[in-house]
This record gives structure tokens, sequence and C-alpha cells, in this order.
């Protein structure tokens, strides 16, 4: 089945500088979504991609759609404080495109 | 305001009795959906439902029920809970079916039931 793949399970980095989460399907995906959660929170939706190639910024945040629609990327330039928390994938396939398939998270820790 | 709510919000219950977890959302959302989240393994879709009396298996179903009578409420329903379904679960729900692009795609979770089943 399809299954979401992504990297690194933790990262721990300076404040200010950046970091960068990824995700691999195993399948073509129609769509990618990135959700945030912050400890003892419920994710919280942050964006959709759904064009190939597709690159989408929220202020200090890009997020990438792969050319072949199988990958997906969010860059945090210069990590604040409050950018702590896990950050999820979740795609869905055409062949089964109701069904949410999420990666299994970035937990991002920054030092002061 | 707009919510997703879920009660109750921690339960610990023993094997074998039966339980419903209520999720209820106030913004006339089409598309709802239980999750697990566990270490490790992010979140797991369980159930999903696109419009009421349309309910159909995400990723890992066993052991679960689901009904959509009500637009508004998607119970769960763990008609003979183990000690392996001890999670944190989501409801979540967004206006249409996720995946058409546009800002109604969007899914509200719920806050979260954190389950211990003995």
């Amino acid at each position: 089945g399809q299954q979401v793949m992504q990297i690194p399970q933790y990262q721990h980095v300076q404040e200010g500088e950046d970091f960068t989460t990824y995700c691999n399907s195993s399948t073509t995906l129609s769509n990618i979504q990135w959700y945030k959660q912050r400890p003892g929170g419920h994710p919280v939706f942050l964006i959709q991609l759904v064009k190939s190639g597709e690159v989408k910024k929220q202020k200090r945040l890009t997020f990438q759609f792969g050319e072949a629609k199988k990958n997906s990327s969010l860059h945090i330039t210069a990590t604040q404080t409050t950018d702590v928390g896990t950050y999820f994938c979740a795609g869905q396939g055409y062949s089964s495109a109701s069904k949410i398939i999420f990666g299994s998270g970035t937990r991002l820790s920054i030092r002061p | 305001e707009a919510q997703v709510t879920q009660n109750p919000r921690y339960l610990i219950t023993v094997t074998g009795k039966k339980l419903t977890v209520t999720c209820s959302q106030n913004m006339n959302h089409e598309y709802m959906s239980w999750y697990r989240q566990d270490p490790g393994l992010g979140l797991r879709q369980i159930y999903y439902s696109m419009n009421v009396e349309v309910t159909d298996k995400g990723d890992v179903p066993e052991g679960y029920k689901v009904s959509r009578k009500e637009k508004r409420n998607f119970p769960l329903i763990l008609e003979s809970p183990s000690p392996n379904q001890t999670s944190l679960y989501f409801c979540a729900s967004s206006f249409r079916t996720p995946g058409q692009g546009g800002s109604t795609d969007t899914q509200y979770f719920g806050p979260g039931t954190r389950l211990t089943v003995l």
C-alpha cells in the first residue's frame, strides 16, 4: 500500500539556524498537506500543495512539491522558539483519493 | 466559535468494555475522519466519512466502528477494546474531501482523546 516516509525523525537546532524536513511517497500523490503539532496539542493545518513542482511560502516557511509529485519538503529559515513542535506531511494518492497517509513526523527542538 | 470537539478527553478502561468516543463539528463540514497517534508512527487514519451515511476504512480500521447518522457527529466505537488500542485519538473535519485544492480542504483537528486500555 501507499507509504509516506519522513526524515529526519528529530532535529535539534540553534535558534536562528535553518531547518528542513523531507517526505517521500512510494506512489504518486494527488496532493500533499503539511501540519504542525505543538507539544501536547493537536495537528494544525499549514498548507496544501497540489501542482507538480509547486512552491509556496508562508513568511519563513517554504514548501515544495516535487516534479514527480512523490516528494515534498518544508524549509524554515532562521528558526525561532515558536517553531518548536512536530511537523507532519500527509499525502493522498490517486487510487484511494479519500485516504490520507501521514508521515511519521519530524520533531523540531530549538536551543535558545 | 468554529471547532471540533471530542469527548472524553481522557479515558482509562479495561479490556473488553465497550466504549464510544464522540466527535462533533459545528462547521457544516462534509468530510470527517478519525486518526490514532502513536510514538514513532505519526498519525494513522482509522476511518473516514465523506458525508452522512458514507463511511470507509482508513489504514488501521481493525477493532473500530464508526457511524455518520448526522453531518455534525462522527462517533468512534470500540466494541471490545484491547491494550493495543491504547493511543491518542484525533477526530478531524474539512468542508469537503481533501485533495481538490483550495481553502476548503483544510482539515481541522479536535483536541484529542487519550485512551488507556488495561
